[in-house]
């Protein structure tokens, strides 16, 4: 059981927005810990998607996005393409300054 | 071109020993925060362990303490994992992952090493 709570699917057709949510506590993401997420197509490595709750790294597109309140962060992607298809994860740290990571989301683009 | 590669995975009995390496090339690894985190076959990702630039400051998750240890040698640009006293539950591809400086999110990861722990 993650400490960090994701939905495990979510779905959508090509064209469409999906957001993807991650709840934690005060003790982590309510604490002002920031929260970045990680796409991982099948068969390799996770990839930074987002850092800092709603920065994008140069080559990831636009239509990812993210934002932060409270004690959740979420994830939106929008003009979902077949390419998304993957299994996304969110990331953030206690105040042990533990590496803390949602359970993952599997996007199936329908 | 910014790379990380780990090696070191295998096959190993319980309460076994194994070493992984991360080998980095392509930027300077002495300035770099680093991590290792983990994924059990078909599960989500696990943080592992943390390294700080020069070595001085480290943090593991709870599932490790005590049994793993993260070293790194910065004139070898090479980040380490010493895993001991080995369990089933530690079965996974394991992988080395950079920091980025201004806010600790892992940039650059590598393709990954697996661990199998079985008699």
């Amino acid at each position: 059981q993650s400490v960090l709570t994701q939905p495990p699917s979510v779905s959508g057709a090509p064209g469409q927005r999906v957001t993807i949510s991650c709840t934690g506590s005060s003790s982590n993401i309510g604490a002002g810990y920031d929260v970045h997420w990680y796409q991982q197509l099948p068969g390799t490595a996770p990839k930074l998607l987002i850092y800092g709750n709603s920065n994008r790294p140069s080559g990831v597109p636009d239509r990812f996005s993210g934002s932060k309140s409270g004690t959740s962060a979420s994830l939106a992607i929008t003009g979902l393409q077949a390419e998304d298809e993957a299994d996304y994860y969110c990331q953030s740290y206690d105040s042990s300054l533990s590496g803390l990571f949602g359970g993952g989301t599997k996007l199936t683009v329908l | 071109e910014v790379q990380l590669v780990e090696s070191g995975g295998g096959l190993v009995q319980p309460g076994g020993s194994l070493r992984l390496s991360c080998a980095a090339s392509g930027f300077t690894f002495s300035s770099y925060e680093m991590n290792w985190v983990r994924q059990a076959p078909g599960k989500g990702l696990e943080w592992v362990s943390y390294i700080s630039s020069s070595g001085s400051t480290i943090y593991y998750a709870d599932s490790v303490k005590g049994r793993f240890t993260i070293s790194r040698d910065n004139a070898k640009n090479s980040l380490y994992l010493q895993m001991n006293s080995l369990r089933a539950e530690d079965t996974a591809v394991y992988y080395c992952a950079r920091a980025r400086g201004d806010s600790g999110a892992f940039d650059i990861w590598g393709q990954g090493t697996m661990v199998t722990v079985s008699s």
